[in-house]
């Protein structure tokens, strides 16, 4: 059965660095988001992506954060500059184009742990 | 905008007993309605989802929910839990898609565990 895959699974780095979390969504599927849950809190809304541009963000997607897809498989997230707040565990997740399913697939995440 | 609560965090239940983990959600558009697990150390793995037609819809490992529109509910129900039931639910909600697919908003998630 096909997957979204994360890596690292888990990514530790100090207050200010830059970090890329990847992804790759199952292979047919042309909608992609990112998901956030800080420890104990809530899977929170970050970014969907579609058709090469941003179809929607949060408050929480400033412009530390950015996301592409650089080729035709991989969907990255970036934070430019990680601060201690950005400690999650962060999820990719996709979904077909059919209208009305709606469905998305999540991956086993990154947890990241900011410094 | 959409909003779930679980009121529930936390729901200890012996094996074999029902368990009911309960959800409302408050949207001023149609909904979509979804109920996602997430075994320890692990990710979201959908359950089961009401998109359109019968209101109680089953889902994988025995469960089912019933979407309640009066209520502005979706409780999830399964009949007889076992051991490997354990782990955290959550409810979560979309807004019918306008020409897209759109956000998942989630509840807090109810932590279910069971006891042998």
């Amino acid at each position: 059965e096909p997957e979204v895959t994360q890596t690292p699974s888990h990514q530790v780095t100090q207050m200010g660095q830059e970090v890329i979390l990847r992804c790759v969504p199952i292979s047919n599927h042309l909608y992609f988001y990112w998901y956030r849950q800080i420890l104990g809190q809530k899977v929170e809304f970050l970014v969907s992506f579609y058709n090469n541009e941003i179809s929607e963000k949060s408050e929480i997607f400033d412009d530390q954060f950015s996301v592409e897809r650089p080729d035709g498989s991989n969907f990255t997230l970036k934070i430019r500059s990680t601060k201690l707040e950005d400690s999650a565990m962060y999820f990719c997740a996709s979904s077909e184009e059919t209208e009305g399913t709606d469905t998305q697939y999540f991956g086993p995440g990154t947890r990241l742990t900011v410094l | 905008a959409q909003s779930v609560t679980q009121l529930d965090s936390q729901v200890p239940v012996f094996e074999e007993a029902p368990v009911e983990l309960r959800c409302n959600y408050s949207s001023s558009v149609s909904v979509y309605l979804f109920w996602y697990v997430q075994y320890p150390n692990q990710g979201l793995q959908l359950l089961l989802k009401y998109l359109s037609g019968s209101t109680l819809v089953k889902g994988i490992n025995g469960f089912e929910a019933e979407f309640n529109k009066s209520q502005t509910s979706f409780h999830l129900r399964k009949p007889s839990v076992h051991i490997s039931d354990t782990a955290e639910y959550f409810c979560a909600v979309s807004g019918h898609p306008a020409g897209g697919n759109e956000k998942l908003t989630f509840g807090t998630g109810t932590r279910l565990t069971i006891i042998p």
